[in-house]
């Protein structure tokens, strides 16, 4: 089956310490994204990369790094300079053919809660 | 900048009533315009889209129309069940060639009781 896996789905960690959430995609999808989401929110896009070893900042990037060294793996660090990073995190793929309307696929989550 | 407005919930519905969930936005160019389904603990589904102008999208017997004219993209449903009780987001992107980055509403909690 075809799909974005992230993981894991809950996760707790220690004020002051990186932590990393994977997301895997089998989609053959060029692009990836990673989202915020706060509790009466919408999503708001942290970073988004269009190709393997490329990755552009979204609107809230502060304390957040991201790699792209495979297409099919999209990892976001959560660093200790973000300031309040308790939230659920959302990964997404999409195709980027012109002429396609770059519906975005998503996957099921992580919880991060830092205590 | 580009942003997508939607009615503030919850919305608190009987099982069988008449949905709608407002949406407006804001771009510059002509988006695409879709609805996601969040359901608890979950990530986000696609529910529909539309690409151009008057298009519909349908799924699941939900709808939604793509109106340049007053720039909305209303969902509804003619008969809700107490499974469509979720969170409802609009969404647009001005993609095309590239990676495109969604621009959300804030969504929509539908409670649907029996």
């Amino acid at each position: 089956d075809g799909g974005i896996t992230q993981s894991p789905k809950y996760l707790f960690r220690k004020e002051g310490q990186n932590v990393t959430l994977s997301c895997e995609q089998n989609l053959n999808h060029d692009a990836m994204y990673w989202y915020r989401q706060d509790p009466g929110q919408g999503l708001r896009l942290i970073y988004y990369s269009q190709i393997v070893n490329d990755f552009q900042k979204g609107d809230i990037a502060e304390g957040y790094s991201v790699s792209r060294e495979k297409k099919e793996s999209f990892p976001l660090t959560v660093t200790s300079a973000q300031k309040n990073p308790t939230a659920f995190y959302l990964c997404a793929s999409s195709i980027t053919n012109r002429g396609f309307n770059n519906e975005q696929f998503f996957g099921p989550g992580t919880r991060l809660t830092v205590l | 900048g580009n942003s997508v407005t939607q009615m503030e919930g919850p919305v608190t519905l009987s099982e069988e009533a008449f949905l709608t969930i407002n949406c407006t936005y804001t771009a510059t160019g002509y988006p695409s315009l879709f609805w996601y389904v969040q359901y608890p603990g979950e990530g986000l589904q696609l529910l529909l889209k539309a690409t151009k102008a008057d298009d519909k999208g349908s799924n699941k017997g939900f709808e939604a129309t793509y109106r340049k004219e007053t720039t909305s993209f209303h969902l509804e449903k003619g008969s809700v069940q107490v499974s469509d009780s979720a969170v409802y987001f609009c969404a647009l992107t001005l993609g095309g060639g590239t990676a495109s980055k969604l621009t959300f509403g804030t969504g929509t909690r539908l409670q649907v009781t029996l």
